[in-house]
């Protein structure tokens, strides 16, 4: 089945730094993928989409300028927490489908574990 | 915004049936239903979807109301490994997003 790889699983920074997140479509191509963010004991909350080629689309509330988004290619996608501050600290986690049609299904990566000392 | 509403936690016994609600009055006629659950610190596993046709694969079933206003998906003989947040998820918009609601957390007892 379709698989989505996101690296690193955890990364522990300083308060200020810019922090890479990476997310892979395995064998398939994505031109849209999804970013999410889960703090402790609640739900995913969706941050942006992805768009292949062109910028994407923030959902509101979501600082543009913080989170950069790029999605280079139809397998990868790029989200970039700039200064980093604790309160970033959170599991953020990238999903991609895998067809174009819209009853198909998500596929999510493993997820990403922020830690902002 | 989710257009799903689930009870916040429930329990079952090893080797039961568990079956989880969800309400989804304002869904359209050509959105589907989507069941995915998350394991503490893992990206969200896909279970079943359906659109107003009962649905069964080799993980659980999805019964669809008629009137397509609710669902339950049914964990046919529940494990320890079944204990998990499941969330139930209407596809909303053109862009195909995926809006999480709050999600049931299931507990199987030993």
């Amino acid at each position: 089945g379709a698989v989505v790889s996101q690296h690193p699983s955890r990364v522990i920074c300083k308060s200020g730094t810019s922090v890479k997140i990476e997310c892979r479509s395995l064998d398939f191509q994505a031109t849209t993928m999804f970013w999410y963010r889960q703090f402790p004991k609640q739900s995913l909350m969706l941050m942006a989409t992805s768009n292949e080629g062109s910028k994407a689309t923030y959902e509101q509330g979501v600082e543009k300028d913080k989170f950069l988004i790029n999605h280079a290619s139809l397998t990868l996608s790029t989200l970039t927490v700039t200064s980093a501050h604790p309160e970033d600290s959170s599991f953020y986690i990238c999903s991609a489908p895998p067809g174009g049609t819209t009853n198909e299904k998500l596929f999510f990566g493993s997820g990403t574990q922020l830690s902002v000392l | 915004d989710a257009k799903t509403t689930q009870p916040t936690s429930m329990d079952c016994a090893e080797g039961r049936a568990a079956n989880l609600p969800c309400n989804h009055s304002t869904i359209s006629g050509n959105e589907y239903v989507y069941w995915y659950r998350q394991i503490h610190s893992q990206g969200p596993q896909y279970i079943i979807h359906g659109l107003k046709n009962n649905e069964t694969n080799e993980m659980a079933s999805l019964i669809i109301t008629e009137d397509r206003k609710s669902s339950t998906l049914i964990l046919p003989h529940a494990t320890l490994r079944d204990t998990a947040v499941y969330y139930c998820i209407v596809r909303v918009g053109r862009g195909n997003q995926f809006y999480f609601g709050t999600g049931t957390s299931l507990t199987v007892i030993p």
